[in-house]
Parts: C-alpha cells; sequence; structure tokens
C-alpha cells in the first residue's frame, strides 16, 4: 500500500534551518508529482510548494519563496523540503502528499515544526 | 494566495443530508474543477473525491461532489457520527500557478 512517511520536524530558533524528509513507498515514486501542504496549530491547510515527477519543475506558494526548497530523489524514493530563514508563522505540521489530477490522495501523517527562540 | 472560500461551520442531524460549497473563480474551481478532502482532528487529510468528481476506491458512495460554474459543491447523505469533520476543498490556480485550498467546514452531526 501507498505509504508516505515525513521526518526532521524540530524545534528551531526563528532565522535558522531545518530540511524535511519524506519517503515513500508502495507506489512507482518516479511517476508521480509531490507536494508539501502545511497547517498551522488550529488552522486550515496550506499548499507551499510541489515538484514533477523529473524534479525539473517546482513551484512555490509566495510565503515561502526564495526560503524553501523542494527536491527529490527518484532513486530513494525520497522527497525533501529544504527551509531556510523560518519564521515563528512557519510553524506548523507539514505533510508530504502524493499528487494525482490536480488533488493530493495520499498523504503522509506530518511532522511538527516548531520555530520559537 | 487567494484561497476558496469555504463556509466555517455546518451543522445536521443524523442520517440527514448536508451539502457543503466552495467558491473560487474561473481561474481555479471555474476552470479546473476542485477536490475534496476530510480530516478528523489528529489525522492528515483524507481525498475523498477529485476535481472530475471520481470518489478514490474505498470512499462511500454517500459522499458525492459536483461544480456549476466557480462553486463545487460535496454532498454527504445519510449523515453519521463519523462524518463529523472537517472538510476542505482544493484547486489548481491556473493564474497564480499555486494550489489553493478553502479554509474548511467543520461538519457537525446533531
Amino acid at each position: 500500500q501507498v505509504l508516505l512517511v515525513e521526518s526532521g520536524g524540530d524545534l528551531v530558533e526563528p532565522g535558522g534551518s531545518l530540511r524535511l524528509s519524506c519517503a515513500a513507498s508502495g507506489f512507482t515514486f518516479s511517476n508521480y508529482y509531490m507536494s508539501w501542504v502545511r497547517q498551522a496549530p488550529g488552522k486550515g491547510l496550506e499548499w507551499i510548494s510541489d515538484i514533477n515527477s523529473s524534479g525539473t519543475l517546482m513551484r512555490y506558494a509566495d510565503s515561502v519563496k526564495g526560503r524553501f526548497t523542494i527536491s527529490r530523489d527518484n532513486a530513494k524514493n525520497s522527497l525533501h523540503l529544504h527551509m531556510n530563514s523560518l519564521r515563528a508563522d512557519d510553524t506548523a505540521v507539514y505533510y508530504c502528499a502524493r499528487k494525482v489530477e490536480s488533488a493530493t490522495d495520499y498523504w503522509g501523517q506530518g511532522t511538527l515544526v516548531t520555530v520559537a527562540s | 494566495q487567494a484561497g476558496l472560500t469555504q463556509p466555517p461551520s455546518v451543522s445536521k442531524g443524523l442520517r440527514q443530508t448536508a451539502t457543503l460549497t466552495c467558491t473560487g473563480n474561473s481561474s481555479n474551481v471555474g476552470n479546473q474543477g476542485a477536490a475534496w478532502l476530510q480530516q478528523h482532528q489528529g489525522h492528515p487529510p483524507k481525498l475523498l473525491s477529485d476535481r472530475n468528481n471520481n470518489r478514490p476506491s474505498g470512499i462511500s458512495e454517500r459522499f458525492s461532489a459536483s461544480r456549476s460554474g466557480n462553486t463545487a459543491s460535496l454532498t454527504i447523505t445519510g449523515l453519521q457520527p463519523e462524518d463529523e469533520a472537517d472538510y476542505y476543498c482544493s484547486a489548481w490556480d491556473g493564474s497564480l500557478s499555486a494550489q489553493v485550498f478553502g479554509g474548511g467546514t467543520k461538519l457537525t452531526v446533531l
């Protein structure tokens, strides 16, 4: 079955950096777009980035453009999110999700990023 | 980035029918359609319907999606206690080159 497992969430100080990873299994990873979506405590879902199947097209929400970088390693079935210049409003659960037909059909359990001093 | 508009809350009785709405514009819902997701407290979202109103395998027929112009709708028939959750719509916005979500609707089953 499709499984997505995020890791790397942590407590980090404002201005700091963090790298999130998502390990994928149960499907042909290299055939799918992948997304990162976050959810701040008690708030709704916010799309932050996606990447095409070959890793050559990356798109970002305005709120993270220039600070976050999405990447993937199809040989290792893994998705990554490099986050720099973190701010308090980046505090959220970050979900890795598989994308099909402009919808996200499988989601990981999420990893919590807390930005605070 | 502008999001889609959903009513914050809807309350309906057990075994009744609830219709949740999601309003966008011609760059997102009107052009691309909208997907629907269900999220129970403390759990990740689950896809209920893709932008073509197709249900993934395992999703009950009680959930059906439709679209008219720039507004997408999710109808849930025969409401059950387990349907109490947050519901989100989502669409690709061609003008923004971004995925946009609605703010979510909290469905309460009385």
